[in-house]
């Protein structure tokens, strides 16, 4: 299984809902990611976790909440959204290994419409 | 700091035809240099990777190779098809867990 898998493909929300994204990688890896790409722009890095614990935060406003369960599971609470938060939002995961250099695998995303 | 220059898109081609896609970088060490594809609706994939200067990375008629005294990473195919129309992101890591992507060249094939 070489799969990030990720859901809901679409959501649609407004401005007051909560609403989460979830990602989901059984590869054993131990670094996972969000990403935030706009049309035409390249993927933008919000958060990462490693070893399950959160590694990066790209100051991003707190109305994006990152949650690692477990290793194999990271999902992105959302809050009191902007519609300038629209975008496509991506996981990816990757190994940790200090003596390679890995690379990511991406899930397909979760297109993101806020109202 | 670290970053990635890709030429600008978007690029047109006929089916067959030779493909470049230039990629400049600007590093304090020695990164590892990636190209990554991304499909209409999709996340990014890896098309291939290189990890030291004089490798050349190749995946699908793709290659790349990793050039130390240019500090670039161009992307060429000898004859694109239709089914390569796509987003293409040159990228360099570190460590693996810290990418830096570039801005992207979108490349449309038509029949």
């Amino acid at each position: 299984d070489t799969e990030v898998t990720q859901t809901p493909k679409h959501l649609v929300m407004g401005m007051t809902n909560k609403k989460s994204l979830k990602c989901e990688q059984h590869m054993g890896h131990r670094a996972m990611y969000w990403y935030k790409q706009k049309a035409k722009k390249p993927p933008e890095l919000m958060f990462v976790y490693s070893y399950e614990k959160l590694s990066i935060n790209e100051s991003v406003p707190s109305r994006f909440s990152p949650e690692c369960p477990n290793s194999s599971l990271l999902n992105l609470h959302l809050h009191a959204l902007q519609p300038e938060d629209s975008a496509l939002y991506l996981c990816a995961s990757s190994q940790l290994d200090p003596t390679t250099n890995e690379k990511l695998f991406f899930g397909s995303g979760t297109q993101l419409s806020v109202l | 700091g670290d970053s990635v220059t890709q030429m600008e898109g978007p690029v047109t081609l006929s089916e067959e035809a030779f493909l470049t896609i230039n990629c400049t970088y600007t590093a304090t060490g020695y990164p590892s240099l990636f190209w990554y594809v991304q499909y209409p609706g999709e996340g990014l994939q890896l098309l291939l990777k290189a990890t030291k200067a004089d490798d050349k990375g190749s995946n699908k008629g793709f290659e790349a190779t990793y050039r130390k005294e240019t500090t670039s990473f161009h992307l060429e195919k000898g004859s694109v098809q239709v089914s390569d129309s796509a987003v293409y992101f040159c990228a360099l890591s570190y460590t693996g867990n810290q990418f830096y992507f570039g801005t992207g060249t979108s490349l449309t094939v038509i029949p």
